[in-house]
């Protein structure tokens, strides 16, 4: 079983709907949970970050972690082309190492 | 302006000729990473620095080699390259990675090893 696992894709969304991002993890001791965004020959750019079980909203973007059920997700409210990216997971293991999942190429379509 | 510096961005290089890929920040963090990042495999990292003179292996760290002399410098060394570690590789600093501290990354640098 892989570390940090996310559905490769591509996904495609509408442009207005929302896009919905899932990952697992194996870890049961990682505290923080890291969305990136990643454009075609671009360095990873963080997005959101989150620790506790719930919901965190950040404008159109809201991480929602289940650590009972170890799953993180991203839900991307009235997509744009401009979200078309791929989105990369990543959860610490300790205080020394992050685990990246293979990341979920999204697509936006107009 | 804070950041992650690489390079060089772009090489290509022969099977067993010695490189380095150089990496600085400007923002005194004490964490800092390298991976490489292949097609289907996601970023894989390959050694990290918990500060200056501490390093340790990542997931895949062989064939490579690091080292930590200054807090701003993190350079990558490929003592005999080979064509499998034709890769993207990026370097990352952070504060930490506790609490949630962005890792803040490099441009990237794409390495064809022939």
């Amino acid at each position: 079983q892989k570390e940090v696992e996310q559905n490769s894709g591509p996904l495609s969304v509408p442009e207005g709907a929302i896009a919905s991002l899932n990952c697992t993890y194996s870890d049961r001791g990682s505290q923080s949970f890291f969305w990136y965004r990643q454009y075609s020959g671009k360095s990873p750019e963080l997005i959101m970050f989150i620790y506790s079980n719930g919901d965190k909203e950040d404008g159109r973007f809201t991480a929602q972690l289940n650590k009972a059920s170890q799953y993180v997700s991203l839900l991307i409210r009235d997509s744009q082309p401009s979200d078309s990216a791929t989105y990369l997971c990543a959860v610490n293991q300790g205080a020394q190492k992050l685990v990246f999942g293979q990341g979920t190429r999204l697509t936006i379509n107009p | 302006e804070a950041q992650v510096t690489q390079n060089p961005r772009y090489l290509i290089t022969v099977t067993g000729k010695k490189l380095t890929v150089t990496c600085s920040q400007n923002m005194n963090h004490e964490y800092m990473s390298w991976y490489r990042q292949d097609p289907g495999l996601g970023l894989r990292q390959i050694y990290y620095s918990m500060n200056v003179e501490v390093t340790d292996k990542g997931d895949v760290p062989e064939g490579y080699k690091v080292s930590r002399k200054e807090k701003r410098n993190f350079p990558l060394i490929l003592e005999s390259p080979s064509p499998n570690q034709t890769s993207l590789y990026f370097c990352a600093s952070s504060l930490s990675l506790a609490g949630g501290h962005e890792q803040f990354f490099g441009p990237g640098t794409r390495l064809t090893v022939l």
